[in-house]
């Protein structure tokens, strides 16, 4: 079974600065899925980034990017230019191919960027 | 892009009585639907996996009888939460997957008073 370990409960950044949230996973998998999700207050998820395993190249989405180390397991989101709409929880998430697959979540990072 | 649309957002039961949360995909066909409960500032808990047509497959530790989930057609799937009591009160979340990944609905908060 996989599992996903998210080590930082917390994090706070300034505006404007940049924040790396660390996201760890086990699997035994060669091709897979890997997310990072957003959680506002409103609670809607929504998708961040992602990411295939197959794929060298980190994964960028404007001002948002991933270190993704396949040997080491291991999937950071990098913030940069933090705006006070990113506060919210965000999840690392992990997914085998196929629609059909379920994803497995981390427990979190509660993100606030402050003024 | 792919949207999941869940009713109703907030509901407010009595214990004892039942209610049926439903997730429609709105511009795509969903043949798998997974439904995840959440509580307060934690993550989110897979708690069964809908397929249209069969029945569906529940995680260690749910129970069936309690959570029932339906998934009668291409675009839309329902759980139904069975003589609810206070602790069933969470918010509950589905979630679909398409070619660019995983949509979620916008979530039910259930309070069983």
């Amino acid at each position: 079974a996989q599992t996903v370990t998210q080590s930082q409960p917390e994090m706070s950044v300034q505006e404007a600065e940049t924040v790396t949230l660390s996201c760890t996973y086990d699997t035994s998998e060669n091709n897979y899925y890997l997310f990072w999700y957003k959680q506002p207050p409103s609670r809607q998820m929504i998708l961040v980034i992602r990411q295939e395993a197959y794929k060298q190249q980190n994964a960028t989405e404007n001002r948002f990017s991933v270190n993704f180390q396949k040997a080491a397991k291991s999937f950071s989101l990098k913030i940069s230019d933090s705006q006070l709409g990113d506060t919210a929880m965000y999840f690392c998430a992990f997914g085998n191919t196929g629609t059909a697959s379920k994803l497995t979540f981390g427990t979190g990072t509660r993100l606030q960027v402050t003024l | 892009g792919a949207v999941v649309s869940q009713h109703p957002s907030r509901v407010i039961c009595k214990s004892g009585t039942s209610v049926k949360i439903e997730c429609r995909s709105l511009d795509f066909q969903a043949t798998t639907m997974f439904w995840y409960r959440q509580f307060p500032k934690q993550s989110l808990m897979l708690m069964a996996t809908s397929n249209e047509g069969s029945k569906a497959t529940y995680e260690q530790g749910v129970e069936k009888d309690k959570f029932l989930i339906n998934h009668a057609s291409l675009t839309l799937s329902t759980l139904t939460v069975t003589s609810a009591h206070p602790e069933d009160s969470s918010f509950y979340i589905c979630s679909a997957g398409t070619d660019y990944g995983y949509t979620f609905g916008s979530g039910t908060r259930l309070t069983v008073v």
